[in-house]
């Protein structure tokens, strides 16, 4: 069975400060891995990684796959408190060696930034 | 960018009820739509694809005859939730992929909160 594990689960910061989030994954078919930030309502997407060792970077966050390792983290800089929210790891999977593919969510990081 | 549209964002209803939501790609074809049910402070499950022109795929253990679906056009699917009881009551997300192109990340709707009484 697919499986996406995120650590930490919950992190509290002050401003400013610079985190790390974590993403290990088991998948059979893997071709993507993807970030996605969530507030209030659905996600929306921040990243998507297919091949190793490429760093994506958006303003002040940034992220990296490595598939030897299995693993994704997500960094973000220089923390505001409009950065508060979950950020979800997902890794899409193919389905059956065709062109069908569907997502596998991680339980999720809870980031809290204050001030 | 890609824009995915959900309505309604809310429903309260009386148990008994079916309950329609609707989920449309705004600017591109999407030929796969996907639902997810979440609960509180639980990650987003995956329950059906949906097709345009053919039969949703459902996950195991969801029930195709309580949660309907219909793709019938390429930006637009439909989940039906139907004869709904307080144990469906949960945050119903859509999502779309983009046809076009390559391996295209999936956007999300904003997603609709079930409540059933």
């Amino acid at each position: 069975e697919d499986k996406v594990v995120q650590s930490p689960l919950s992190l509290v910061v002050h401003e400013g400060d610079t985190v790390t989030l974590n993403c290990s994954y088991e998948v059979t078919n893997f071709r993507s891995l993807l970030w996605y930030k969530q507030e209030k309502k659905a996600p929306t997407f921040l990243f998507m990684l297919t091949s190793s060792g490429i760093e994506k970077k958006s303003g002040r966050l940034s992220s990296i796959l490595d598939k030897k390792e299995l693993s994704s983290i997500l960094n973000i800089t220089a923390t505001q408190t409009g950065d508060s929210a979950i950020y979800l790891c997902a890794v899409d999977d193919v389905i059956n060696t065709g062109t069908a593919s569907k997502l596998t969510f991680g339980t999720g990081t809870r980031l809290q930034v204050t001030l | 960018g890609a824009v995915v549209s959900q309505h309604p964002s809310r429903v309260i209803c009386k148990s008994g009820t079916s309950v329609k939501i609707e989920c449309r790609s705004l600017d591109f074809q999407a030929t796969t739509m996907f639902w997810y049910r979440q609960f509180p402070k639980q990650s987003l499950m995956l329950m059906a694809t949906s097709n345009e022109g053919s039969k949703a795929t459902y996950e195991q253990g969801v029930e195709k005859d309580k949660f309907l679906i219909n793709h019938a056009s390429l930006t637009l699917s439909t989940l039906t939730v139907t004869s709904a009881h307080p144990e469906d009551s949960s945050f119903y997300i859509c999502s779309a992929r983009d046809d076009w192109g390559a391996n295209q990340p999936q956007h999300f709707g904003d997603g609709t909160r079930l409540s059933i009484l």
